[in-house]
């Protein structure tokens, strides 16, 4: 009953050559992100998109992009790997209460899919 | 700007034993949420427990119990009766923004656990 599902698991790609990570979701969520986890170091948020409006974080490389055509499904495209962008990705769902009228600052937890490790050669 | 600190790289513990993760915190927003999470080698992120800032108790999720300390700024995992499986990375993590953890999470570097028999 896997609720968020990145495909594929393992992608080896060339240096220099697009490559797009996917990710759907059936928790029908309306957060969904995009980390990078290098190895041994902690994830690392790239983006984000809340409903359709996409939000970048400031330190992100301009050759991270990322579509998300509907609630279910968000993509990570890399335009021109280097060797530095070899890491894990992980995407991640979850459920804005505060913009639901919670009362006060309710957390919700994210929930991870497996992840995809990119090896670029 | 937010910042997790996780002091201890790694640990090893005998199984049946609790074990306690540290983890403290820096931010300047009033109302925030921190996260564990933990992550084996196959590389998912599996949520553990949650604490939100405006919350009077300590949060408990079966084995797992977090040990919050709103003036020290620290939110400690505690781990019961540890079991082999629970061996793994584990994560402590902060909501970015007002608690409700929209806006993505800031990870501290994590504890390498090995539950040992």
């Amino acid at each position: 009953d896997a609720m968020v599902i990145q495909n594929p698991r393992y992608q080896v790609t060339q240096f220099g050559k697009p490559v797009t990570l996917s990710c759907s979701q059936t928790l029908n969520h309306n957060v969904m992100y995009w980390y990078q986890q290098k190895s041994s170091q902690a994830p690392k948020l790239l983006f984000h998109y809340y409903d359709k409006d996409f939000n970048n974080e400031a330190d992100t490389p301009d050759n991270f992009q990322s579509r998300r055509p509907n609630t279910s499904f968000c993509f990570l495209d890399i335009r021109s790997p280097g060797l530095g962008d070899a890491a894990m990705y992980l995407c991640a769902t979850s459920r804005d209460l505060w913009g639901q009228g919670a009362s006060r600052a309710i957390g919700t937890e994210a929930f991870f899919g497996q992840g995809t490790r990119l090896t670029v050669v | 700007a937010q910042k997790i600190t996780q002091t201890q790289p790694g640990m090893f513990v005998q199984e049946k034993e609790a074990v306690t993760l540290d983890c403290t915190y820096d931010t300047s927003d009033p109302s925030y949420g921190l996260f564990w999470y933990k992550q084996p080698s196959s590389g998912e992120m599996i949520f553990l427990i949650y604490q939100g800032s405006y919350d009077q108790q300590n949060a408990t999720e079966g084995r797992y119990s977090l040990n919050f300390q709103k003036a020290r700024k620290s939110a400690n995992l505690v781990i019961s009766a540890s079991q082999l499986g629970d061996s793994a990375m584990y994560f402590c993590a902060m909501s970015r923004h007002s608690g409700g953890g929209a806006d993505g999470l800031t990870f501290g570097k994590g504890t390498h656990l090995i539950i040992q028999p």
